[in-house]
């Protein structure tokens, strides 16, 4: 069974950078398969934050593109993001899930159980 | 951009035929999936590629998706189907996007 888990701070000081990491389990990602982030502003909907795949290549949400990294260590069977210049629009719980990539499209079909990360000073 | 526009609420009696939309520009062109979201939990796969069940989803969730329009219908509601329902689809200019959402609420 996939398995994936969020581990990172769970408060960021504004302007800071936002950092973290989404260990898999039961699945290799080298193996196939993308990886990415979606958030949830408390109260609000999904938002599609980044995917890449093993082999790094990554693709970035067009508002978030200019403060956003995403890579991949197989080694560890982990990936991870980087939010830089944070503000408090980016209160959020984030999710790093697996989607099964087809046709140019894709569906998130296992998602971790998410981590809320509160901007503030 | 493109963005894809759900109700933000639907109500339905036990036992009916709940039916959630998702709209867009020539949204019939592309897969749609739908996905179940809990208070406090995860949001879960139910329907991909339109009209596809992953395992384990009840055969009273089912998707269409055609002109601009996609379609979740639950058949049978159950009070335990009362949540946040998203769907989501592709675009090139957006990549991944998701609608708002729809909260179903079982009366």
């Amino acid at each position: 069974q996939v398995q994936l888990q969020e581990s990172g701070p769970g408060l960021v000081k504004p302007s800071e950078t936002l950092s973290l990491t989404c260990s898999v389990s039961g699945y290799s990602i080298s193996s196939g398969h993308y990886w990415g982030w979606i958030r949830q502003p408390p109260g609000k909907g999904l938002e599609w934050v980044a995917t890449i795949h093993h082999s790094s290549s990554a693709y970035y949400s067009p508002s978030l593109k200019s403060r956003l990294i995403i890579s991949v260590d197989t080694s560890k069977n982990q990936f991870s993001l980087r939010l830089s210049s944070v503000t408090a629009a980016d209160t959020a719980v984030y999710y790093c899930a697996r989607l099964t990539y087809y046709d140019s499209s894709g569906y998130w079909d296992y998602w971790g159980q998410g981590t809320l990360v509160t901007v503030s000073s | 951009s493109y963005d894809v526009t759900q109700p933000p609420s639907v109500s339905v009696s036990p036992g009916q035929t709940a039916s959630i939309t998702c709209s867009g520009d020539k949204l019939g062109d592309k897969y749609t999936c739908w996905y179940q979201q809990k208070p406090g939990q995860s949001p879960v796969l139910v329907i991909y590629q339109d009209s596809k069940r992953p395992s384990g989803i009840p055969e009273r969730f089912s998707g269409s998706n055609s002109g601009n329009t996609a379609t979740l219908t639950i058949s049978g509601t159950q009070a335990m189907d009362e949540a946040d329902y998203y769907c989501q689809a592709w675009d090139s200019t957006t990549d991944w996007v998701f609608g708002g959402g729809t909260k179903l609420t079982v009366l």
